[in-house]
């Protein structure tokens, strides 16, 4: 299956600093990017849906200025937490998908956000 | 609104056993169900995945089926072993426009030797 790597796997932060999270599709490129955030022991919620050169869709009660969203190119997307406080410490996950007919996303191994 | 709704929240099988996990959807234009296994700390992985038009997909020990009528979906994971033990979301999606996933709140499967 396609290959879709996320850095940094884990990152701890100071309440009120930013934290920038990578999101690559290595082997293929990816007309369309997920943003999920998943709480421990709960199913993944989507956040936004980005397309490479547009501005992403957030889904309802994600705050667009909270979480800054950039899909710079076909196989990469960056997912900003401005401003982090503790409430944003989380595990954030991306997924990609090609274009063309295909449904099928492939997830990241996730990004393991701690605020302190 | 919870479009997806799966069952059972946790499943405890003995190896070689038969777990089912099933789901149910309510929007009537979903039209791809895929199924993912998801490790502690680790993202998901694509399991398989079914359509509307078929009633059963089977890939190695994995086996969906579907009913349309019903609005259901289920997992069967054959001859269940240890490694097998993760949490399962069911998810379903539309093949148009976004194509966003919904996600089930997932079955944590635990397999005893």
């Amino acid at each position: 299956g396609a290959v879709v790597s996320q850095h940094p796997s884990r990152v701890i932060c100071k309440s009120g600093t930013s934290v920038k999270i990578e999101c690559r599709s290595l082997d293929f490129q990816a007309t369309t990017m997920f943003w999920y955030r998943q709480f421990p022991k709960q199913s993944l919620m989507l956040m936004a849906t980005s397309n490479e050169g547009s501005k992403a869709t957030y889904e309802q009660g994600v705050e667009k200025d909270k979480f800054l969203i950039n899909h710079a190119s076909l196989t990469l997307s960056t997912l900003t937490v401005t401003s982090a406080h503790p409430e944003d410490s989380s595990f954030y996950i991306c997924s990609a998908r090609a274009g063309g007919l295909t449904d099928t996303q492939y997830f990241g191994p996730g990004t393991r956000l701690t605020v302190l | 609104q919870q479009q997806v709704k799966q069952s059972p929240q946790s499943l405890i099988v003995q190896k070689g056993g038969i777990p089912i996990i099933n789901c149910a959807y309510e929007n009537t234009a979903f039209d791809y169900f895929p199924w993912y296994q998801q490790f502690p700390g680790k993202g998901p992985a694509l399991l398989i995945a079914i359509r509307p038009d078929v009633s059963e997909k089977k890939e190695g020990r994995f086996t969906i089926s579907f009913n349309k009528s019903a609005k259901q979906f289920s997992l069967h994971i054959m001859d269940s072993q240890p490694g097998d033990s993760a949490t399962y979301f069911c998810a379903a999606s539309k093949s148009t426009g976004r194509r966003a996933l919904t996600f089930g709140s997932g079955t944590r499967l635990q397999v005893q030797p």
